[in-house]
């Protein structure tokens, strides 16, 4: 059975400053994929980004990255330079692509506040 | 592209009464979804359809019916209404056969009172 794990549940950063999430996933499976999902207040989910388990290299976009490592079962998150629009519960989700059907296990979420 | 779409967005139901929740989506995506959000509980997963005419259970089946009649189309239905069923309902899509990202529809909030 799949699940991922998101310890944090709420983190408050004054604007400006980074902040890192948390990811930790359990699988059996050898393939698998992990993603990011942003929901912001008005209540929509936002995809962010897809990894696949062959690659464990670190992805950067603007002012957010990825660190993927497989040895420690982990798919952490950072906002760098963290703004007001960030504020939004953030979710870690996991697919073992074996099943076939795609469907995501989703962590319980991390609520970020960015306070200005 | 309207991308995924739910209808209603919102509904109160009496214990026991039914309903049926709309998911369309446009981008010919050959699997969808149906997930319950609750406070503090992430999303779950309730049914899915990975083509047309088939469904599947997911984490949270029960008291909910769902039907894949058309591809572009997925419904849940709710045959006698709880309060413990009182959640928002999000639908999602995807292309399939490999694992790509989910699309999600807006969600609908039900309040079973």
């Amino acid at each position: 059975a799949q699940k991922v794990t998101q310890a944090q549940t709420e983190i408050s950063v004054v604007e400006k400053e980074d902040v890192t999430l948390d990811c930790v996933y359990e699988t059996r499976d050898t393939t698998y994929y992990l993603f990011w999902y942003k929901q912001p207040p008005s209540g929509e989910l936002v995809f962010l980004i897809r990894r696949n388990s062959f690659d464990e290299q670190n992805e950067i976009s603007g002012r957010y990255s990825w660190n993927f490592q497989k040895s420690t079962s982990s798919f952490n998150f950072t906002i760098t330079a963290s703004q007001v629009v960030d504020s939004a519960v953030y979710f870690c989700a996991l697919s073992e692509a074996t099943e076939g059907n795609n469907r995501l296990a989703f962590g319980k979420g991390n609520q970020v506040v960015v306070i200005p | 592209n309207a991308g995924v779409t739910q209808t209603p967005k919102f509904r109160v139901l009496k214990t026991g009464q039914s309903m049926t929740l709309l998911c369309a989506q446009d981008m010919n995506h050959e699997y969808m979804y149906w997930y319950r959000q609750d406070p503090g509980m992430g999303l779950r997963l309730i049914h899915y359809s990975v083509g047309e005419g088939t469904t599947a259970k997911g984490e949270v089946p029960d008291g909910y019916n769902v039907s894949r009649l058309k591809k572009q189309n997925f419904l849940l239905g709710l045959e006698s209404a709880a309060p413990s069923q009182t959640s928002v309902y999000f639908c999602a899509s995807s292309y399939g056969r490999e694992v790509y990202e989910q699309y999600f529809g807006p969600g609908t909030r039900l309040t079973v009172t």
